[in-house]
């Protein structure tokens, strides 16, 4: 069973479209965040969520809009992609947010947008 | 250092030859540092975690190690294999914003049979 589920993995969609990634952990982890790896390949932090509720908003332009339904799930939804907005992004959770957790990763989703 | 470095970029080795790399973070503002084995279209997979000064971690043919006064983590792989060719990222959770990792660029590792 995959730990850290996301969906799409690939995603191609026109400039202006709204469009959403999905993740799902079965681990029962509290802590859930998105990344992004940037042109630089440089993984980035975007968002974290515990127990449902934000705790870290890195400075992500706000057409991204993450929900956590539960403290299972963290989707991303992006509203009027622009191109710059291709990259992959990574699903990821943790036990809790002390530092020293290990944080699982997804496979990542490869959005392209034309 | 104001950013996690990791160095070198990309290494090629032959199968059997030891290898290591360096990852260098901020000594100031420093609590955990975590190594991560990456391969393209997989999940990156946590290796080590690391806190104290002078930690020495091993999982197989592979060890780390952490200098936290001087801001440096060594991974060290032993006798590498071709299945060992991977992205070896490794990332720095900081004192003062430790809910999130702050991640290299990695290193990427080629080993020919």
């Amino acid at each position: 069973d995959t730990a850290v589920s996301q969906t799409p993995k690939y995603l191609v969609t026109q400039m202006g479209n709204d469009k959403s990634i999905k993740c799902e952990q079965n681990l029962g982890h509290d802590t859930m965040y998105w990344y992004k790896q940037d042109s630089k390949k440089f993984l980035k932090i975007m968002f974290s969520y515990n127990n449902k509720e934000l705790i870290i908003n890195e400075t992500v332009p706000n057409r991204f809009s993450p929900k956590s339904p539960d403290k299972a799930h963290l989707n991303l939804h992006i509203n009027s992609l622009e191109l710059g907005d291709s990259a992959v992004y990574f699903c990821a959770s943790s036990p809790g947010t002390f530092s020293g957790n290990t944080i699982y990763f997804g496979e990542g989703s490869w959005l392209t947008v034309v | 250092i104001l950013n996690v470095e990791q160095s070198p970029q990309s290494l090629h080795v032959q199968e059997g030859d030891s290898t290591n790399f360096t990852c260098s973070f901020p000594s100031s503002n420093f609590y955990a540092l975590h190594w991560y084995r990456w391969e393209t279209a997989k999940s990156p997979e946590a290796l080590f975690v690391m806190t104290l000064n002078g930690d020495e971690k091993k999982k197989g043919r592979i060890s780390a190690t952490l200098n936290t006064k001087e801001g440096y983590s060594y991974l060290y792989i032993k006798g590498s294999q071709p299945e060992d060719s991977a992205t070896y990222l490794c990332a720095s959770t900081p004192m003062d914003s430790s809910y999130k990792l702050i991640f290299g660029s990695g290193t990427r590792l080629l080993v020919r049979p």
